[in-house]
This record gives C-alpha cells, sequence and structure tokens, in this order.
C-alpha cells in the first residue's frame, strides 16, 4: 500500500474487554513496531517485530499486552482485560529492514477505556 | 526513568524568528531521529544523524548530533507558520538495537 494503516481509527470499549487493533505496514517492509501515545508525549515503544518474530518486546506494559505478526505483514495487538490507563493512541510504524531505516507511522488507533 | 530528555516543553514565537529544540540523554546514542508531528497528526521522520559531530541541513532545518553522541539540537531559521507542530528527537541507546526512546517533544507555535 502506500503508507501504514490502522483500524479501527478509534475505538472505544468498556473496562475488563478485549480489544484488537490491526496494523498493515508498507508492503515489502520487514521491520515493524507498536508505541503508544499518550496525551502530551513522545511515543513509547512497545514491541519491534522483524519478519514473523517480535526481536523485542521489552515495552509491553504488562501481560495482558501481545501482539503476533503470524505472515510478517499484517500485525494485531491484543490487549485483555482493558483499563482505563490503557486509554492511548495507539501507533504502528514500518521500516524496509532494521531499525536504522526511516520508520514510516500510520495514523493511529485512539483507544479509550471508559 | 526516562532516557531522552527534550525541552522547551513548549514555544511560542512570532513568524520569522528562530527556533530550537534540545535533545538530551545520559546515556551514548548510537544515533538520533528526529520527527515532526502535527496537530491531530502523526510522527513524520524528518532525520537521522549517526556520527559523532554531525550537522544536516534541510533548508531552513538544522540538526547537530553532539561529539559526545549524548545530545542534539534542531534549530529552524525564520520559522514559518507550516513549522507548527510538535517535535519529537528519538534516540537508540547503543545496548539495545531495536529500540527507540523518544523524548517528551517541544510543541512549537507560530504567530502570524
Amino acid at each position: 500500500g502506500a503508507g501504514v494503516s490502522q483500524t479501527p481509527s478509534n475505538k472505544v470499549t468498556e473496562k475488563g474487554k478485549y480489544v484488537e487493533l490491526r496494523c498493515d505496514p508498507i508492503s515489502g517492509h520487514t521491520a515493524l513496531y507498536w508505541y503508544r501515545q499518550s496525551l502530551g508525549q513522545g511515543p513509547e515503544f512497545l514491541i519491534y517485530f522483524q519478519g514473523t518474530g517480535a526481536a523485542d518486546d521489552s515495552g509491553l506494559p504488562n501481560d495482558r499486552f501481545f501482539a503476533v505478526r503470524p505472515e510478517g505483514s499484517v500485525s494485531t495487538l491484543k490487549i485483555q482485560r482493558t483499563e482505563r490507563g490503557d486509554s492511548a493512541v495507539y501507533l504502528c510504524a514500518s521500516s524496509f529492514r532494521t531499525s536504522t531505516d526511516t520508520q514510516y507511522f500510520g495514523p493511529g488507533t485512539r483507544l479509550t477505556v471508559l | 526513568g526516562q532516557q531522552v530528555m527534550q525541552i522547551p516543553q513548549y514555544q511560542h514565537v512570532q513568524e520569522g524568528e528562530d527556533f530550537t529544540t534540545y535533545c538530551n540523554s545520559s546515556t551514548t546514542l548510537s544515533n538520533i531521529q528526529w520527527y515532526k508531528q502535527r496537530p491531530g497528526g502523526h510522527p513524520v521522520f524528518l532525520i537521522q544523524l549517526v556520527k559523532s559531530g554531525e550537522v544536516k541541513k534541510q533548508k531552513r532545518l538544522t540538526f547537530q548530533f553532539g561529539e559526545a553522541k549524548k545530545n542534539s539540537s534542531l534549530h529552524i531559521t525564520a520559522t514559518q507558520t507550516t513549522d507548527v507542530g510538535t517535535y519529537f528527537c528519538a534516540g537508540r541507546l547503543g545496548y539495545n538495537f531495536n529500540k527507540f526512546y523518544f523524548g517528551s517533544g517541544t510543541k512549537l507555535n507560530v504567530k502570524p
């Protein structure tokens, strides 16, 4: 595709529910990142994929968060038992091969947990 | 704790004035990237600096990487209203190959 796309653009859910956020990276990009951005803050690293594998998941805040990229393209960020503190914009970025290449960000998914 | 600090948090300038934002790390960085995020938008890559003391220019924007690779700056000459947005630095620590630590950003407002 022309750029990184993310769906949904907005997600409102209730505390305790399960949500899935989808990222479709630029075609041919092997590196994919998930970030979380709270109001007035910079993006906070969550997880980095190289191909199908999670090369670095040290930014996931706890075991309620999980991400997959089964075929090395589309990725899904999964959040179980959502909490109000999970409310933020979740950004996905992809780069051609490695973390030293330009990161292209998607428009983000704004998650609101009521 | 926060790995990369960025100042100032906000900057209001008159169109035509210069603007500088600074990024500092207590740890040597292997490289640093700069991004711009317009209100309601997503971060857009501006540049990457890798070498100690490196200086790069993009039209009115000048980017510097410190000699010790612990600090960086972005300077905009003669700001325009199109420069409005939040500027973020993102540093990669040498011991962690993949992760970038973003600063909290400097929000620039330009009055016409």
